[in-house]
């Protein structure tokens, strides 16, 4: 159990258009899930943490308009980079938490990896 | 903020070894520790999962154990095979807060 899937697992699109990365969990519901992104040779940095129904919370230095997060469901999750840049060329990683008894855990996706020209 | 430390960095060994990947981390105020291992230009792949109720996690060649009161855990790798070559990564988690090491990069020479 506890599987977090995205999609798609690569993309690559034109400096300039917008591309959305889904993340769902598959048999679970997670009302919080995060988005994280790893740049080359970096570890995985938080960019947002989402709840179902509400608005995303962003880190500090993370661009709200830029990386737009919509929870419509216990389940799904989406990440839409608008304008995309080379420099926002990276891998792109969601997970999803579960609560069990009174702790939770993250379980993550296999991760998207955007390429901008 | 919680900080984490894998040593070493990187660790290149021949085939058949055993080996220990450490990690440790300064807020003991976690609910789970992950590792991850990732091949170069991949997504994540989960490997072991310890809640801060248990000691240790088991899995085929890998054993994983957690100190949460002096924030260790230690990833040990039996029997060492060039497919274990990656990065891997320990992540201490918290409510709401998963956080990175920077990870160890482990090649296993045939």
């Amino acid at each position: 159990g506890a599987v977090v899937s995205q999609h798609p697992s690569w993309v690559i699109c034109k400096s300039g258009t917008s591309v959305k990365i889904e993340c769902r969990s598959l048999d679970f519901q997670a009302t919080t899930m995060f988005w994280y992104r790893q740049f080359p040779k970096q570890s995985l940095m938080l960019m947002a943490t989402s709840n179902e129904g509400s608005k995303a919370t962003y880190e500090q230095g993370v661009e709200k308009d830029k990386f737009l997060i919509n929870h419509a469901s216990l389940t799904l999750s989406t990440l839409t980079v608008t304008s995309a840049h080379p420099e926002d060329s990276s891998f792109y990683i969601c997970s999803a938490s579960r609560w069990a008894g009174r702790t939770d855990t993250q379980y993550f996706g296999p991760g998207t990896r955007l390429t901008v020209l | 903020k919680q900080e984490v430390t894998q040593i070493p960095a990187a660790l290149s060994v021949p085939e058949g070894e055993n080996l220990v990947l450490n990690c440790s981390f300064t807020d003991s105020a976690i609910y789970n520790l992950q590792w991850f291992r990732q091949d170069p230009g991949k997504g994540l792949t989960s490997l072991l999962l310890i809640q801060s109720s248990q000691r240790e996690q088991t899995s085929g060649r890998l054993n994983a154990s957690l100190d949460k009161s002096s924030g260790r855990s230690t990833l040990y790798i039996a029997a060492s095979q060039p497919g274990d070559s990656a990065t891997y990564l320990c992540a201490p988690g918290g409510y709401q807060k998963v956080t990175f090491g920077t990870g160890t990069k482990l090649q296993v020479i045939p």
